[in-house]
């Protein structure tokens, strides 16, 4: 059974810092690998997602996989107030399901 | 855009009873339904997943007999949680891929076992 675990398990960063989290997964045959955000009440949103090793930029984000290390991480540029939430790492462990394996999550405060 | 409802967004229920949450999808014909539970203290669980023409796929501690789910067409799924009792609290999110395997999700419906 795949596992993901995510850390660390809570973070606060300064409005405009930088906001690094990070994943690891069990299975390097593991195919997507997808960053959630969650706010309070709300169900996860998909941010952003990688399948190669490398780095994937979209915005203020900027995620990189780290196939051999088993290693995602997610970074937010000038982080936001408005970028306070809980985020949540999923693995796909088959493309063609719809199965994801989930963290338990960062929660990102940012302070003004 | 793409919208996933849930409905209801929270209910309670006596131990030892039944109740049943919907999800719709909307904007986008959901070639597949995934059911996640999240515990207190834990992450999300799959519970199981529901794919257009294919048998229902349950994950391991969960059952057909205790999770009945009906996914009638491409937008609508329904999910029972039959006979329910204090651990099975939390919240139950519904997840629905496109055909791009993009997954939205509903924001949830919270089970209160009292």
């Amino acid at each position: 059974q795949e596992k993901v675990q995510q850390s660390p398990e809570s973070l606060i960063v300064p409005e405009g810092a930088m906001s690094s989290l990070n994943c690891t997964f069990s299975n390097s045959a593991s195919q997507s690998i997808w960053w959630y955000q969650q706010h309070p009440g709300k169900g996860p949103e998909a941010l952003i997602s990688i399948f190669s090793n490398g780095n994937k930029k979209e915005g203020r984000l900027t995620v990189y996989l780290n196939r051999a290390s088993l290693h995602v991480s997610l970074h937010i540029r000038d982080s936001q107030p408005s970028d306070s939430a809980v985020y949540l790492c999923a693995v796909s462990a088959n493309y063609n399901q719809g199965k994801l394996i989930f963290g338990q999550g960062t929660k990102l405060s940012i302070k003004p | 855009g793409a919208l996933v409802y849930q409905y209801p967004r929270r209910t309670i229920c006596k131990s030892g009873t039944s109740m049943r949450m919907e999800c719709q999808a909307v904007g986008f014909q959901a070639t597949s339904v995934a059911w996640y539970r999240q515990s207190p203290q834990k992450t999300f669980e799959l519970i199981a997943l529901s794919t257009v023409n294919s048998a229902i796929k349950y994950e391991q501690n969960f059952t057909q007999e205790k999770f009945p789910i009906s996914h009638p067409n491409l937008s609508f799924s329904s999910m029972t949680v039959l006979n329910a009792y204090l651990e099975d609290r939390g919240l139950y999110l519904c997840g629905a891929r496109d055909i791009s395997y993009e997954q939205y999700f509903g924001p949830g419906t919270r089970l209160t076992v009292l």
